[in-house]
């Protein structure tokens, strides 16, 4: 199975702070990388599809880029609604496998 | 879009249980699902997925052997039979979509509220 190395596990910033979380495959995996944010008892929302895309209606602060084995997700200012904790997830081999998360919080 | 979850409880280790997700507002038919679980406290983890047509994408590790999905297109409907439950598998289950027809995986673009199982003595 491929494994995923999300960092940091959790991080402190103030608001308007450019934020940065990377995520590590264990094996290439192209671009199928996607990047989700979960806020307390809610569902993941999809963010960042295929490394690099912007899902439909999600803010243009938020980016991802990357291929092959390592990838950065990016808040470019961040705001008090990104309180959340944020998954990497590799859907290039079977089983599917998410990063351990990385939980935001506002400093 | 819509997914709704249901059949979860308290179970006992070693019992069974079905879990059901009923999808409407998109050709559920068209799209490959699957069913994503986060245990108490913990990080996401994909159970299993089954492609449009039917045909099942595997599952993790963990469920293997133990855990069945299938779906019925004609009632729009994901299942996920669970067989020798353990501890180990309490958790809130989501089912969820992808996010292009005819593909295994390009995201996950809608996600259910979850249906919680306890397994416990």
């Amino acid at each position: 199975d491929i494994q995923m190395t999300q960092s940091p596990s959790s991080l402190s910033a103030s608001i308007g702070d450019r934020v940065t979380i990377t995520c590590q495959a264990s094996q290439d995996i192209s671009n199928h990388l996607n990047w989700y944010q979960q806020k307390p008892g809610k569902a993941p929302n999809l963010l960042i599809y295929d490394a690099s895309n912007l899902e439909i209606g999600v803010p243009s602060r938020f980016s991802g880029s990357g291929s092959g084995t390592d990838f950065t997700f990016t808040i470019s200012s961040l705001q008090p609604e990104d309180i959340a904790t944020y998954f990497c997830q590799q859907d290039d081999n079977l089983p599917y496998t998410f990063g351990q998360g990385t939980r935001l919080e506002i400093k | 879009v819509h997914l709704v979850e249901s059949g979860g409880g308290l179970v006992e280790p070693g019992r069974s249980l079905r879990l059901s997700c009923a999808a409407s507002g998109f050709i559920f038919d068209d799209y490959t699902v699957h069913w994503v679980r986060q245990g108490p406290g913990k990080g996401l983890e994909w159970v299993s997925g089954v492609s449009w047509n039917g045909g099942a994408l595997g599952s993790a590790d963990s469920v293997r052997g133990r855990f069945t999905i299938s779906r019925d297109n004609a009632k729009n409907s994901l299942y996920l039979e669970m067989n020798s439950l353990r501890a180990e598998d309490t958790a809130l289950y989501y089912c969820a979509k992808n996010r292009v027809p005819a593909a295994h995986s390009s995201g996950f673009d809608y996600w259910g509220q979850g249906t919680l199982v306890t397994v416990s003595s």
